[in-house]
């Protein structure tokens, strides 16, 4: 089956101008996780869904950062005002359930910011 | 919260020969211990995992020890190939309850000479 998509691949834009990054989780997965992977680091923790609510937003390094699941499937990341520290790969995973399951990980949305 | 610390930060063997990564953790609650690969440019792909119930996990070439008194866990592959070349991130989560998210160590690259 379709592992974790996410779109686009790549993303440039300017100082301050606003993003959106998109995570399509495997299909009956209802946790989703967002990190953020540094050249040079592991993946870092942002938010995780369980369903349609964040269940832990504590890893958002401010409130430029903001995370949705309306549908409880396709999750959305929207970063405000970016910066050039924003600069990052963005990881998505997703797993069956919260509790004992594999993450599975998304190719990624590499964001650059000018 | 959880820490994880990852050793060695790069590695070089030669074909043929033992590898061995070393992690250890901060939070005795975390029961949950993955190893990722992630080969240049790609998504992070799970190679192995053990849960605290258990002390060791086999799989062909590949094998994970815990203990859980010492807080640490180690990855081994034996008889390494070209292709084993690539960064290995160990992680540690707890499972259960409301956290589920992965605390990545800073990954260790794998250098496999032939």
């Amino acid at each position: 089956g379709a592992g974790v998509s996410q779109t686009p691949s790549n993303k440039v834009t300017e100082k301050g101008k606003y993003v959106e990054l998109r995570c399509d989780p495997i299909s009956g997965h209802t946790a989703l996780y967002w990190y953020r992977q540094s050249l040079g680091q592991g993946p870092e923790f942002l938010i995780y869904f369980q369903g349609t609510g964040a269940a832990d937003d504590s890893g958002l390094p401010n409130d430029r950062f903001f995370a949705v699941r309306p549908e409880g499937s396709v999750s959305t990341l929207k970063i405000q005002r970016t910066e050039r520290g924003d600069s990052a790969v963005y990881l998505c995973a997703s797993s069956l359930t919260h509790s004992t399951d594999t993450q599975y990980f998304g190719p990624g949305t590499r964001l650059t910011v000018l | 919260g959880e820490n994880v610390e990852q050793h060695p930060s790069t590695l070089s063997v030669q074909e043929g020969d033992s590898a061995v990564i070393k992690c250890t953790y901060s939070d005795s609650a975390s029961n949950y211990f993955p190893w990722y690969k992630q080969e240049l440019g790609k998504r992070p792909q799970l190679i192995i995992d053990i849960r605290s119930n258990v002390g060791e996990k086999k799989d062909q070439r590949i094998a994970v020890t815990l203990n859980k008194t010492a807080k640490h866990f180690s990855l081994h592959i034996t008889e390494t190939q070209p292709e084993d070349s690539a960064v290995y991130f160990c992680a540690a989560s707890i499972n259960g309850g409301s956290q589920g998210n992965l605390i990545f160590g800073k990954g260790t690259k794998l250098s496999v000479k032939p």
